[in-house]
């Protein structure tokens, strides 16, 4: 069953100091992995996309890698700010057909002064 | 910058009622999607169009129709509202190339609550 894996499900941090989210996979087949941002009450903003080939990408203070082989991702977010308070979506997209977006449920963090 | 519009942010029906929920874009995507998201679980697929006048099924369309008469607009049709149907809905649109690294862009969505 293709799945994606998120966590924690919560976290609280404090202004200023850095934090790295989860995502386990099983998608097959593979196509792309993306990190979206989800405001309170807004609709999910992309942050990065990684294809199979691509191990590390950044988004100003947001980096996501990949390792492809242990079906696994990460956003760390360096210096938090109040503004980075939202939930983090990891999505995998599924080659062929439509390509299929498999979401996962999603980290909620709160950053607080 | 893409912009998706849904046009309420809010809705309140009643059980049985027939629902139109609108979604406005302006990049010329080909691709637009619904989805709606519920607490603890990931967005789930209903419908997606690929072209005006095409649809196709995703993982959870019972219950729901959809329209695609322009290219910019797509509608989501809840035909007898259920309370079940309570739920936030996300509008999303794309280029066609989805596998090339396109990201879709989403809607503020639409909190609908059938009572």
């Amino acid at each position: 069953k293709n799945q994606v894996e998120q966590s924690p499900q919560s976290l609280i941090i404090l202004e200023g100091k850095n934090c790295t989210l989860q995502c386990n996979y099983t998608v097959s087949p593979f196509s792309n992995l993306r990190w979206y941002k989800q405001d309170t009450g807004r609709g999910p903003v992309s942050l990065t996309i990684m294809t199979f080939s691509e191990n590390t990408k950044s988004n100003g203070r947001y980096t996501a890698t990949l390792d492809a082989d242990t079906k696994q991702s990460s956003l760390h977010i360096t210096a938090s700010q109040l503004s980075d308070s939202a939930s983090y979506i990891c999505v995998v997209s599924l080659s062929g057909g439509y390509n299929k977006l498999i979401f996962g449920a999603g980290t909620r963090l709160a950053v607080h002064p | 910058d893409v912009k998706v519009t849904q046009s309420s942010r809010y809705l309140v029906k009643r059980t049985g009622e027939k629902v139109f929920l609108e979604c406005v874009q302006d990049m010329d995507h080909e691709n637009m999607f619904w989805y709606r998201q519920d607490p603890g679980l990931g967005l789930r697929l209903i419908y997606f169009s690929y072209d005006v006048k095409m649809k196709e099924k995703g993982d959870i369309p019972e219950g729901y129709s959809v329209s695609r008469e322009k290219k910019e607009r797509f509608s989501l049709i809840l035909e007898s509202a259920s309370t079940n149907q309570t739920s936030m809905y996300l509008c999303a649109s794309s280029l066609l190339g989805q596998a090339l690294n396109q990201p879709q862009h989403f809607g503020d969505g639409t909190r609908l609550s059938i009572l």
